[in-house]
Protein backbone atom coordinates (compact mmCIF):
# COMPACT_ATOMS: atom_id res chain seq x y z
CA UNK A 1 0.00 0.00 0.00
CA UNK A 2 0.96 3.60 -0.47
CA UNK A 3 2.22 5.45 2.57
CA UNK A 4 1.17 9.60 2.46
CA UNK A 5 2.78 11.53 5.30
CA UNK A 6 1.79 15.23 5.99
CA UNK A 7 3.75 17.23 7.86
CA UNK A 8 3.63 19.47 9.81
CA UNK A 9 0.66 17.73 11.94
CA UNK A 10 -0.26 21.36 12.85
CA UNK A 11 0.39 24.59 12.24
CA UNK A 12 0.18 28.20 13.50
CA UNK A 13 -0.26 31.27 11.35
CA UNK A 14 -1.08 34.75 11.38
CA UNK A 15 -3.93 36.29 8.80
CA UNK A 16 -2.38 37.66 5.95
CA UNK A 17 0.34 34.75 6.22
CA UNK A 18 1.61 32.77 3.31
CA UNK A 19 0.89 28.58 4.42
CA UNK A 20 2.44 25.63 3.03
CA UNK A 21 1.08 22.41 3.71
CA UNK A 22 3.37 19.25 2.62
CA UNK A 23 2.11 15.53 1.42
CA UNK A 24 4.85 12.90 0.60
CA UNK A 25 3.75 9.47 -0.94
CA UNK A 26 6.11 6.63 -0.35
CA UNK A 27 6.33 5.66 -4.13
CA UNK A 28 5.71 7.82 -7.37
CA UNK A 29 2.03 8.56 -7.46
CA UNK A 30 2.00 10.82 -10.86
CA UNK A 31 -0.47 13.58 -10.13
CA UNK A 32 -2.92 11.27 -8.22
CA UNK A 33 -3.68 13.33 -5.27
CA UNK A 34 -6.53 15.34 -3.87
CA UNK A 35 -6.31 17.86 -0.97
CA UNK A 36 -9.25 18.41 1.05
CA UNK A 37 -10.20 21.09 3.49
CA UNK A 38 -12.28 19.55 6.93
CA UNK A 39 -14.17 22.22 9.61
CA UNK A 40 -15.04 20.35 12.60
CA UNK A 41 -18.13 18.33 12.19
CA UNK A 42 -18.44 18.70 8.48
CA UNK A 43 -17.42 16.42 5.42
CA UNK A 44 -13.80 16.68 4.03
CA UNK A 45 -14.97 19.49 1.17
CA UNK A 46 -12.53 18.68 -2.31
CA UNK A 47 -10.10 22.21 -2.72
CA UNK A 48 -7.48 20.35 -5.04
CA UNK A 49 -7.50 17.49 -7.64
CA UNK A 50 -4.81 16.21 -9.69
CA UNK A 51 -2.52 17.47 -7.88
CA UNK A 52 -2.97 21.04 -8.42
CA UNK A 53 -6.84 21.44 -10.39
CA UNK A 54 -8.57 23.94 -8.39
CA UNK A 55 -12.34 23.11 -7.45
CA UNK A 56 -15.27 24.98 -8.76
CA UNK A 57 -15.98 27.86 -6.10
CA UNK A 58 -12.36 27.58 -4.03
CA UNK A 59 -10.85 30.55 -3.61
CA UNK A 60 -7.61 31.12 -5.73
CA UNK A 61 -5.65 31.59 -2.74
CA UNK A 62 -5.33 28.16 -2.74
CA UNK A 63 -2.95 26.61 -5.42
CA UNK A 64 -1.16 22.83 -5.09
CA UNK A 65 1.75 21.73 -7.37
CA UNK A 66 4.36 18.61 -7.44
CA UNK A 67 4.57 15.39 -8.80
CA UNK A 68 6.08 11.88 -7.94
CA UNK A 69 5.87 12.01 -4.74
CA UNK A 70 5.96 15.27 -3.41
CA UNK A 71 3.32 17.73 -2.80
CA UNK A 72 2.35 20.94 -1.71
CA UNK A 73 -0.82 22.69 -0.60
CA UNK A 74 -0.72 26.72 -0.27
CA UNK A 75 -3.02 29.45 1.06
CA UNK A 76 -0.92 32.93 0.11
CA UNK A 77 -2.47 34.87 2.23
CA UNK A 78 -4.25 33.28 5.17
CA UNK A 79 -8.10 34.07 5.78
CA UNK A 80 -9.83 33.22 8.89
CA UNK A 81 -11.86 31.16 7.65
CA UNK A 82 -9.55 28.63 6.57
CA UNK A 83 -9.04 27.69 10.10
CA UNK A 84 -9.28 23.51 9.22
CA UNK A 85 -7.91 20.43 9.25
CA UNK A 86 -6.22 19.71 5.91
CA UNK A 87 -5.63 16.29 4.34
CA UNK A 88 -4.10 14.60 1.25
CA UNK A 89 -5.20 11.34 -0.41
CA UNK A 90 -3.77 9.45 -3.13
CA UNK A 91 -6.16 7.82 -5.75
CA UNK A 92 -2.90 5.93 -7.75
CA UNK A 93 -4.65 3.16 -7.23
CA UNK A 94 -6.64 1.23 -4.44
CA UNK A 95 -6.08 1.20 -1.53
CA UNK A 96 -6.79 4.72 -1.30
CA UNK A 97 -4.99 6.33 1.69
CA UNK A 98 -4.89 9.37 3.66
CA UNK A 99 -2.17 11.51 5.04
CA UNK A 100 -2.80 12.21 8.89
CA UNK A 101 -3.68 15.85 8.22
CA UNK A 102 -2.86 19.17 9.05
CA UNK A 103 -5.01 21.15 11.85
CA UNK A 104 -4.54 24.68 10.84
CA UNK A 105 -4.72 27.11 13.63
CA UNK A 106 -4.69 31.29 14.08
CA UNK A 107 -1.72 32.53 15.92
CA UNK B 1 -25.69 18.42 -8.02
CA UNK B 2 -24.20 15.48 -6.65
CA UNK B 3 -26.22 14.77 -3.62
CA UNK B 4 -24.87 11.48 -1.32
CA UNK B 5 -26.84 10.44 1.58
CA UNK B 6 -26.28 8.32 4.18
CA UNK B 7 -28.29 6.19 6.43
CA UNK B 8 -28.38 2.96 8.98
CA UNK B 9 -25.96 4.40 11.71
CA UNK B 10 -26.38 3.46 14.89
CA UNK B 11 -25.07 2.28 18.35
CA UNK B 12 -24.90 -1.80 17.87
CA UNK B 13 -22.80 -4.23 20.59
CA UNK B 14 -19.60 -5.66 19.98
CA UNK B 15 -20.19 -8.64 17.45
CA UNK B 16 -23.46 -7.61 15.94
CA UNK B 17 -23.89 -6.40 12.34
CA UNK B 18 -25.43 -3.40 10.52
CA UNK B 19 -25.70 -2.23 6.83
CA UNK B 20 -25.41 1.08 5.80
CA UNK B 21 -26.85 2.70 2.52
CA UNK B 22 -25.60 5.62 0.64
CA UNK B 23 -28.97 7.26 -1.68
CA UNK B 24 -27.12 8.79 -4.61
CA UNK B 25 -28.42 11.51 -7.18
CA UNK B 26 -27.34 14.50 -9.38
CA UNK B 27 -25.46 12.10 -11.27
CA UNK B 28 -24.88 8.69 -13.57
CA UNK B 29 -24.47 6.47 -10.83
CA UNK B 30 -23.58 3.17 -13.17
CA UNK B 31 -20.73 5.09 -14.64
CA UNK B 32 -18.87 6.10 -11.14
CA UNK B 33 -17.06 3.25 -8.63
CA UNK B 34 -18.28 4.54 -5.85
CA UNK B 35 -16.07 4.02 -2.10
CA UNK B 36 -16.92 4.28 2.12
CA UNK B 37 -14.57 6.07 4.35
CA UNK B 38 -14.96 6.35 7.89
CA UNK B 39 -13.32 8.95 10.26
CA UNK B 40 -12.92 7.59 13.72
CA UNK B 41 -13.81 10.21 16.62
CA UNK B 42 -11.34 12.68 16.54
CA UNK B 43 -8.63 10.75 13.86
CA UNK B 44 -7.92 10.64 10.48
CA UNK B 45 -9.67 9.39 7.28
CA UNK B 46 -9.96 5.77 6.39
CA UNK B 47 -10.66 4.50 3.17
CA UNK B 48 -12.95 1.41 3.89
CA UNK B 49 -14.00 -0.21 0.74
CA UNK B 50 -14.90 0.81 -2.76
CA UNK B 51 -16.66 -0.76 -5.82
CA UNK B 52 -16.49 -0.43 -9.27
CA UNK B 53 -19.65 0.78 -11.72
CA UNK B 54 -20.45 -2.89 -12.71
CA UNK B 55 -19.61 -4.38 -9.33
CA UNK B 56 -16.81 -6.36 -10.92
CA UNK B 57 -13.95 -5.20 -8.88
CA UNK B 58 -14.29 -4.52 -5.47
CA UNK B 59 -11.75 -4.05 -2.45
CA UNK B 60 -11.32 -3.60 1.43
CA UNK B 61 -8.93 -2.04 3.87
CA UNK B 62 -7.13 -5.19 5.54
CA UNK B 63 -8.76 -3.90 8.79
CA UNK B 64 -12.37 -4.81 7.60
CA UNK B 65 -11.77 -7.62 5.11
CA UNK B 66 -13.52 -10.80 5.75
CA UNK B 67 -16.31 -8.66 8.21
CA UNK B 68 -17.90 -5.98 5.69
CA UNK B 69 -18.71 -6.23 2.09
CA UNK B 70 -19.66 -3.43 -0.33
CA UNK B 71 -22.81 -3.58 -2.59
CA UNK B 72 -24.40 -1.52 -5.24
CA UNK B 73 -27.36 -1.66 -6.77
CA UNK B 74 -27.86 0.49 -9.61
CA UNK B 75 -31.66 0.40 -10.52
CA UNK B 76 -31.60 1.88 -7.53
CA UNK B 77 -28.90 4.51 -7.07
CA UNK B 78 -28.28 3.07 -3.85
CA UNK B 79 -24.78 1.88 -2.24
CA UNK B 80 -24.37 -0.02 0.77
CA UNK B 81 -22.17 -1.89 3.33
CA UNK B 82 -22.77 -4.51 5.08
CA UNK B 83 -20.84 -4.62 8.46
CA UNK B 84 -20.58 -8.20 10.23
CA UNK B 85 -18.09 -8.78 13.82
CA UNK B 86 -18.45 -5.21 14.51
CA UNK B 87 -15.92 -4.36 17.14
CA UNK B 88 -15.02 -1.13 18.95
CA UNK B 89 -12.37 0.42 16.82
CA UNK B 90 -15.06 0.25 14.17
CA UNK B 91 -17.07 3.24 15.95
CA UNK B 92 -16.49 6.25 13.28
CA UNK B 93 -18.59 8.51 10.90
CA UNK B 94 -19.18 6.56 8.12
CA UNK B 95 -18.79 8.48 4.71
CA UNK B 96 -20.02 7.30 1.33
CA UNK B 97 -18.08 9.20 -1.58
CA UNK B 98 -17.79 9.30 -5.42
CA UNK B 99 -15.15 8.17 -7.90
CA UNK B 100 -11.82 9.42 -6.71
CA UNK B 101 -13.21 10.86 -3.73
CA UNK B 102 -14.74 13.99 -5.16
CA UNK B 103 -17.62 14.08 -3.55
CA UNK B 104 -18.72 12.38 0.31
CA UNK B 105 -21.93 12.44 1.57
CA UNK B 106 -22.30 14.04 5.46
CA UNK B 107 -21.59 10.95 6.76
CA UNK B 108 -23.63 8.06 9.40
CA UNK B 109 -22.66 7.50 12.75
CA UNK B 110 -21.46 3.71 13.98
CA UNK B 111 -20.66 3.58 17.38
CA UNK B 112 -19.89 -0.21 18.56
CA UNK B 113 -19.71 -0.42 22.25
CA UNK B 114 -21.45 -2.73 24.72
Amino acid sequence: DIQMTQSPSSLSASVGDRVTFTCQASQDIATFLNWYQQKPGKAPNLLISDASDLETGVPSRFSGGGSGTDFTLTISSLQPEDIATYHCQHYASLPYTFGQGTKLEIK
Amino acid sequence: EVQLVESGGGLVQPGRSLRLSCAASGFKFDDYAMHWVRQAPGKGLEWVSGISWNSGSIDYADSVKGRFTITRDNTKNSLYLQMNSLRAEDTALYYCAKDTLSDWGQGTLVTVSS
